[in-house]
């Protein structure tokens, strides 16, 4: 059973704001909705956390709606170093939400 | 600076072969985990542990071990490799098991090891 669903793959050009949405019908109450980044031959790196409502660090935004069934990663103004695979996580409810189970994620590709 | 050792980088191992990956931390942090990322099927959770002196099975836990006797170290075994073992493997940790880890800090991950198995 999935836990989140999010788009394979998403193309942008240096300059555009990018929305990555992502679907976790299932989430728990208590649960948070977590974004990581990952370049290549690096480990994933936490870039936003968040519960309901938005939250916006340096990096990027994070918009979730009241359901928090669904969750959208803003990155304004995006540059080539931003090209990356991005992972929205929650909780696993098998370890007791003591740990996190990473998808596939959504390969974001920036062109000049 | 602060993070995760990973070792060794890269090795390409002898199938049968017994092998130990290294992992470090020393951000004191309590929780530690273990992941494995294949072309294809993301990151997937190999064993975790919570705190120092416990673990537990994550999605693919066979032919792996693990061990924490201490809160910095998180050593993964494969005791006899096979050729599916070839992977990126990486180690994490957070402070707090919680959800992901302290809210606003999440997992701290290495650099990884890339292992191949022939």
């Amino acid at each position: 059973l999935a836990k989140t669903t999010q788009p394979i793959s998403m193309d942008s050009y240096e300059g555009q704001e990018v929305n990555i949405t992502c679907s976790h019908n299932n989430i728990a109450t208590n649960d948070y909705i977590t974004w990581y980044q990952q370049f290549p031959s690096q480990g994933p790196r936490f870039i936003i956390q968040g519960y309901k409502t938005k939250v916006t660090n340096e990096v990027a935004s994070l918009f979730i709606p009241a359901d928090r069934k669904s969750s959208t990663l803003s990155l304004p103004r995006v540059s080539l170093s931003d090209t990356a695979v991005y992972y929205c996580l929650v909780g696993d409810e098998s370890s007791g939400y003591s740990t996190l189970t990473f998808g596939k994620g959504t390969m974001l590709l920036v062109s000049p | 600076i602060a993070g995760i050792t990973q070792a060794p980088t890269s090795q390409i191992l002898a199938a049968g072969r017994r092998m130990t990956l290294r992992c470090t931390q020393d951000m004191r942090h309590n929780a530690m985990y273990w992941y494995r990322q294949d072309l294809g099927l993301g990151l997937r959770l190999i064993h975790y542990s919570n705190t120092a002196g416990t673990t537990g099975k994550g999605e693919v836990p066979d032919g792996y071990s693990v061990s924490r006797a201490n809160t910095d170290d998180f050593p993964l075994t494969l005791a006899s490799a096979v050729p599916s073992q070839t992977s990126v493997y990486f180690c994490a940790s957070s402070d707090s098991p919680g959800t992901g880890g302290t809210f606003g800090f999440g997992y701290t991950f290495g650099s990884g090891t890339r292992l191949t198995v022939v």
